[in-house]
């Protein structure tokens, strides 16, 4: 148990919908990451926060946003859903921002899109 | 934009030592990781390198090279429950992290 904790486990809606991903950080870690993996894409970076605000941007699409809360949850939200966003949707948190810092990943959300 | 290429699978028995390659290109390099990630399981971070040479923890060990632009990741005392995919992935100055194909070992009793 790496004290991440994601919510839901599994999500199954339908496409045109909109989902919330919702995550909680190990206590006191200040870092949050949202990661997506499927099996075309493989494992990609979406987006970073550091303490509530946004510090890195990878492959995110404009459909999706996140944010980091004042008690450092923070919450991946999709739009619009199409079949390809169907995948594992894990976050990680790190004590502080910076590649050097070990990442802790939570269990995943896995998202089907039918 | 950014690429990285790594064996698909690797096969070794137990007790043996592998090492496991990762060519990057990228441009604003910063460093290299390396996760491990059971099947049905979570990435567990194993290591990072951002200066050239050799990082070892436990039985565990990275390199890097960056003006090959290369790295690798060394598994030595290989045990049954080292099977497991592994990926290695770039960080740019933007603190992007992108991620390669990974490399799936199988260790064989």
């Amino acid at each position: 148990d790496s004290g991440v904790t994601q919510t839901p486990k599994h999500l199954i809606t339908a496409t045109g919908q909109r989902v919330t991903l919702r995550c909680s950080p190990r206590s006191g870690d200040l870092s949050v990451y949202w990661y997506q993996q499927s099996l075309d894409q493989g494992l990609q970076f979406l987006i970073q926060y550091y303490n509530g605000e946004e510090r890195a941007k990878g492959n995110i699409l404009e459909r999706f946003s996140a944010q980091q809360f004042p008690d450092l949850h923070s919450e991946l939200n999709l739009s619009s859903l199409e079949l390809g966003d169907s995948a594992l949707y894990f976050c990680a948190s790190s004590v502080e921002q910076g590649a050097a810092n070990e990442q802790f990943f939570g269990p995943g959300t896995r998202l089907t899109v039918l | 934009g950014q690429s990285l290429e790594q064996p698909s699978e690797v096969t070794a028995v137990e007790g043996a030592i592998v090492q496991i390659n990762c060519t990057y290109q990228t441009s604003g390099f910063y460093g290299l990781s390396w996760y491990q990630q059971h099947d049905g399981g979570a990435p567990t971070f194993l290591s990072y390198n951002g200066l050239d040479g050799l990082e070892e923890t436990g039985r565990f060990s990275s390199f890097l090279s960056r003006s090959d632009s290369y790295g690798y990741l060394l598994l030595q005392e290989l045990q049954m429950k080292d099977s497991a995919s592994y990926f290695c992935a770039v960080t740019d100055y933007g603190q992007n992290f992108v991620f390669g194909p990974g490399t799936r070992l199988s260790v064989l009793p």
